[in-house]
């Protein structure tokens, strides 16, 4: 079973734009992470929220956790060519940090 | 940089045929998954090891996979017989967690299997 959905499931913007998407979760949680996979290759780790915190930023990544809506959002602004690719929210199930489950993806396609 | 490595990348088999996937893991890692990804869904835990011990196999299809990780290092999936629904990327991951901090995994490149 899978703990996270991801919305949009697809997604088309221009070079330059910002890219958002969102991830809802059904469980609570003691972490949530990104990951990234370029198509036919393994998934790469982007960033790792906690549950107490409410938004964090790497490079060009923007993550929010919303605890009480379940719900997180990963923005990647000025999006370039490589960012092309799927990304999966990931949650511990019931704050089993051992077990992580993965939401369906969102495809991000960046046009030149 | 350290990888986890899986092979093959590419399998191809006919069904009822017995298919295996080999994974090391980045060295130091004690917990091990082994993740189903079927074509545009994310990925589904099929088991997960401590060291050489199963933590969780509750979605294994015991009936024909099974998976060992002996010494607690590498790690064998093993599929027998294969079935047309088993065409997927077999995924291993592997990471540093130990029960403190934060369990973040590094995942290998996958291996393709194809069931005609």
């Amino acid at each position: 079973s899978q703990q996270g959905e991801e919305d949009p499931q697809a997604l088309s913007i221009q070079e330059g734009e910002n890219a958002t998407m969102n991830c809802s979760y059904k469980t609570s949680i003691n972490n949530l992470q990104w990951y990234r996979q370029n198509s036919g290759r393994g998934l790469v780790h982007l960033i790792l929220i906690r549950s107490n915190e409410r938004e964090k930023h790497s490079g060009r990544l923007r993550v929010t956790l919303d605890t009480s809506k379940k719900s997180s959002s990963l923005l990647i602004t000025a999006s370039r060519a490589a960012d092309t690719a799927s990304y999966f929210c990931a949650t511990d199930e019931g704050g089993n940090d051992y077990k992580l489950s993965f939401g369906a993806g969102t495809t991000v396609t960046v046009r030149a | 940089e350290a990888e986890v490595a899986q092979s093959p990348r590419y399998k191809i088999t006919e069904k009822s045929q017995a298919v295996a996937f080999w994974c090391d893991p980045i060295s130091g890692h004690a917990t091990l998954y082994w993740y189903r990804q079927i074509l545009g869904q994310g990925p589904e835990l099929l088991v997960q090891f401590q060291d050489e011990s199963v933590v969780d196999d509750s979605q294994l299809p015991k009936d024909r996979f099974s998976a060992e990780r002996l010494k607690g290092v590498d790690s064998t999936l093993k599929i027998q017989p294969a079935e047309l629904g088993d065409s997927a990327m077999y995924l291993c991951a592997s990471s540093f967690y130990r029960g403190t901090g934060a369990n973040v995994l590094t995942f290998g490149a996958g291996s393709r299997l194809t069931v005609l």
